[in-house]
């Protein structure tokens, strides 16, 4: 079946820092990968995704890129604000599997000024 | 509203009770899934609806939990005979269709704990 394996957290950084989050998943199909992010008190919201091989999503300085050679789909931030910490959930979508979403456990990050 | 709106955003309740938790999609919204989310994990599938059906129900855990959405909208997902394993959040979300499928737009949930 499907599965998605990203890195635990907590993850604190300082403001400003490179952020990565690592994620990793198991498809028996040809997934689209998606990140979610969940800001304190609020509901999941879609951030980024990518469909296909190669593919880079982006929102909101984050970034990326679907790389099926080692099944990955890590997320990265060049420079990180207080503002994004949040809790972060990748995640595929299989269309053999009927395109429910699959998640991964989620990454905390906490970003201190 | 302009977003998926779930009710009640909190409910305690005693084991063996019955549960019912509301959804009401974004409006136009065709397709509409219930999660788990358990504390500290991922959302876990549980249903999804096309219109009025249900298409996907694999991820109900037992036959205690059943779901509804009579008239293609709002919808209810309902637990018998609730045991403590059952407390978690529950997350509605909606999606235009098919050829948005996996973004989907998120509640803020229904805490349920069960004493």
């Amino acid at each position: 079946g499907n599965s998605v394996t990203q890195m635990e957290g907590p993850v604190t950084l300082s403001e400003e820092a490179f952020l990565t989050i690592n994620c990793t998943y198991t498809a028996t199909g040809y997934p689209s990968l998606f990140w979610y992010v969940q800001y304190p008190g609020e509901g999941l919201q879609l951030l980024l995704k990518a469909t296909k091989a190669d593919d880079k999503g982006s929102n909101k300085g984050f970034e990326a890129t679907y790389r099926k050679e080692t099944t990955s789909f890590h997320l990265e931030k060049g420079s990180v604000q207080v503002s994004d910490s949040a809790v972060y959930f990748c995640a595929l979508s299989d269309e053999a599997a009927g395109n429910k979403l699959t998640f991964g456990g989620g990454t905390r990050v906490l970003v201190k000024p | 509203g302009a977003g998926v709106s779930q009710t009640p955003s909190n409910k305690v309740t005693e084991k063996g009770k019955y549960v019912e938790l509301r959804c009401d999609p974004i409006s136009g919204h065709t397709a509409l899934y219930w999660y788990r989310q358990s504390l500290g994990q991922g959302p876990e599938f549980l249903i999804y609806f096309q219109g009025t059906g249900a298409a996907d129900d694999s991820g109900l855990p037992n036959d205690r939990f059943f779901a509804v959405r009579p008239e293609g909208s709002v919808s209810t997902l309902k637990i018998q005979r609730t045991e403590r394993g059952d407390s978690a959040v529950y997350l509605c979300a909606s999606t235009p269709g098919l050829a948005k499928a996996g973004e989907l737009f998120f509640g803020e949930g229904s805490r349920l704990t069960v004493l």
